[in-house]
């Protein structure tokens, strides 16, 4: 069936660099843009990052522009995020979602993973 | 990139309807048939019920539209069910090829 799965989520330092990914399967990845969103502890809903279907477009949240780049190995049905200079605040669960084809909306999510930046 | 404004929370007995609007600007809701809604469940994924501001994903109960006017996207929900209770999150693309949520709304069925 049609799936994501996140993985690589952890307990890091501020200041250290973390990389998370999304494992797709059931659909062709290579044909769907793919979204980051987070999800801080008793909070709301934050976008961080797209990808379009080919890795050519990338787009990101003001709040980790320069520190988060976001990927994918179409090869391999992955999507990742590389987690820069991270700061407290960066702290929640991370879902990875699929778009919609040729429509604004993310209609497959993964079950996230959670990040935690804690000294 | 400023989140969109939702109410905290809203509350409807079973049976009734309601609405929750997300009000954005000329740059992301006004700007753009692309507002999305979801739904949910404490301790659960965000589900996707209404895309491109109107239009409802296969499986999704007909209970739940969506429309838009100006910089102000609803969502509203009829014939309230206890499984309704759940956090609802609109979101809209932006001029900047971006996206923005909005901070939430807390549907209570009382």
């Amino acid at each position: 069936q049609v799936q994501l799965v996140e993985s690589g989520g952890g307990v890091v330092q501020p200041g250290t660099s973390l990389r998370i990914s999304c494992a797709a399967s059931g659909f062709t990845f290579s044909s769907y843009g793919m979204h980051w969103v987070r999800q801080a502890p008793g909070k709301g809903l934050e976008w961080v990052a797209a990808i379009s279907y080919d890795g050519s477009d990338k787009y990101y949240a003001d709040s980790v522009k320069g520190r988060f780049t976001v990927s994918r190995d179409n090869s391999k049905n992955t999507l990742y995020l590389q987690m820069n200079s991270l700061r407290a605040d960066d702290t929640a669960v991370y879902y990875c979602a699929k778009d919609l084809f040729r429509r604004h909306g993310f209609d497959i999510w993964g079950q996230g993973t959670m990040v935690t930046v804690s000294s | 990139q400023s989140a969109l404004t939702q109410p905290a929370s809203v509350s409807g007995s079973p049976g009734q309807s309601i609405t929750i609007s997300c009000t954005g600007t000329s740059s992301d809701v006004g700007g753009y048939n692309y507002v999305s809604w979801y739904q949910q469940h404490p301790g659960k994924a965000p589900k996707l019920m209404i895309y491109d501001v109107s239009n409802r994903p296969s499986g999704v109960s007909n209970r739940f539209s969506g429309s838009k006017s100006g910089n102000t996207a609803s969502l509203t929900i009829s014939g309230l069910q206890a499984e309704d209770e759940a956090d609802y999150y609109c979101n809209s693309y932006t001029s900047s090829s971006t996206r923005v949520f909005g901070g939430g709304t807390k549907l209570t069925v009382l």
